[in-house]
């Protein structure tokens, strides 16, 4: 099946750092997309990809869809305390299809 | 954006009991639903498809009669943890797709903690 590996497991650094954080797959996806989950919430949509080469922008968080298909990455500028939390990036390979996810991304911002 | 609402957040039962989880999408309807079960620090584990007006497709390894899926309406599916045991202490995330086939989401809910004693 589809795997996802997503790096880095996790992240400790400075507030008004910036971050990077990537996916990558072991087939193509169609669909990328990046979720922020903080403790004992649920997952919530940070950003949505639906074309290679794609590059969205949300606040301080800017995502690609690689231009393979079969990579994407999130970065954070300037970041903040409430930045804290685990980041999971997730594929889909056709419409509609299941979603995969990586095996997340914990950020820990020090003030 | 789309909303998905589960309740409740966090039950605490006993061994040999029921717990039913219920996951609703509030301004939008959702013919399909996913259940997941997520560790601490670990990434979520699809469970089950609950597709509207028909029956769930359960993961490998997942089994069906100890968690039950009944997605009755466009709005609402439930999962049911039949006698539950200790094992089965976990977070369950419920989610609904959601926006038009290009532009496809996928939205969660806040997630149920459930720990059986």
């Amino acid at each position: 099946g589809q795997q996802l590996n997503q790096s880095p497991q996790s992240m400790f650094i400075q507030e008004g750092e910036d971050v990077s954080m990537n996916c990558t797959s072991s087939s193509i996806f169609n669909t990328w997309l990046w979720y922020k989950q903080d403790p004992g919430e649920g997952p919530v949509l940070l950003i949505a990809l639906y074309k290679a080469g794609e590059l969205t922008s949300n606040g301080r968080l800017t995502a690609q869809f690689g231009i393979t298909r079969k990579d994407s990455f999130l970065n954070i500028s300037a970041s903040i305390p409430s930045d804290v939390g685990i980041y999971f990036c997730a594929g889909r390979g056709t419409s509609y299809g299941k979603l995969t996810f990586g095996q997340g991304t914990i950020l820990t911002v020090h003030p | 954006g789309a909303v998905v609402s589960q309740h409740p957040s966090r039950v605490i039962c006993k061994s040999g009991t029921s717990v039913k989880i219920e996951c609703r999408s509030l301004d939008f309807q959702a013919t399909t639903m996913f259940w997941y079960r997520q560790f601490p620090k670990q990434s979520l584990m699809l469970m089950a498809t609950s597709n509207e007006g028909s029956k769930a497709t359960y993961e490998q390894g997942v089994e069906k009669d100890k968690f039950l899926i009944n997605h009755a309406s466009l709005t609402l599916s439930t999962l049911t943890v039949t006698s539950a045991h200790p094992e089965d202490s976990s977070f369950y995330i419920c989610s609904a797709r959601g926006g038009t086939r290009a532009g496809e989401k996928l939205f969660f809910g806040s997630g149920t903690q459930l720990s059986v004693l």
